[in-house]
């Protein structure tokens, strides 16, 4: 089946320096990515959705500035989170659908847990 | 808008015993509904999806799921709970179209077995 690999799984960074997250589809194209941020207890918020070769679009109230997300080939996302602070340690993952699968199945990352110092 | 709400945060059964996971659906068109369980520190695996075939949908590790159109609902069980089935679970919905449709979760179920 489709599979996504997300690195890293877990970062610890200093507050004010910037993070970049990783997201591959190993075995299709996805044109499109979704990010998705989680606190703790709680569900998953869409943050973007990645666009290969164009901007991404953000949902109402995520900071395009502060996360920076770049989709520059078919099978390669990453979301950068600039000047850190601890208010965006949280669970990140990505996701993507394999065009090949007609029935609408989205495969997830294994999810990045950034946590800012 | 779609959304999805999940009843109960928090459910708790004996091992062995059934489970019944709750979902509704708030949805303008037809929708695709999925369920998806996440263990800790990891990302979502698919437990099932309705996609308008069978409305009763079987999934991976035992689970199923209907689809009651009349119910706007879509919830999961499992005849037989097992330690393993411990973890967080997710009902999602998206609407029909092409690869760049929105899956929209619910706030999760934690599901607990005991022994």
């Amino acid at each position: 089946g489709a599979v996504v690999s997300q690195h890293p799984s877990w970062v610890i960074c200093k507050s004010g320096t910037s993070v970049k997250i990783e997201c591959r589809s190993l075995d299709f194209q996805a044109t499109t990515m979704f990010w998705y941020r989680q606190f703790p207890k709680q569900s998953l918020m869409l943050m973007a959705t990645s666009n290969e070769g164009s901007k991404a679009t953000y949902e109402q109230g995520v900071e395009k500035d502060k996360f920076l997300i770049n989709h520059a080939s078919l099978t390669l996302s990453t979301l950068t989170v600039t000047s850190a602070h601890p208010e965006d340690s949280s669970f990140y993952i990505c996701s993507a659908r394999d065009p090949r699968d007609r029935l609408y199945g989205y495969t997830f990352g294994s999810g990045t847990r950034l946590t800012v110092v | 808008a779609q959304s999805v709400t999940q009843l109960g945060s928090h459910v708790s059964v004996s091992e062995g015993a059934l489970v019944l996971l709750r979902c509704n659906y708030s949805s303008s068109v037809p929708p695709y509904l999925f369920w998806y369980v996440q263990y800790p520190n990891q990302g979502l695996q698919l437990l099932l999806k309705y996609t308008s075939a069978a409305t009763l949908v079987k999934g991976i590790n035992g689970f199923e799921a209907e689809f009651k159109k009349s119910e706007t609902s879509f919830h999961l069980t499992k005849p037989s709970a097992h330690m393993s089935d411990a973890a967080e679970y997710f009902c999602a919905v998206s609407d029909r179209g092409g690869a760049t449709n929105k899956l929209i979760f619910g706030t999760g179920t934690l599901l607990a077995v005991q022994p």
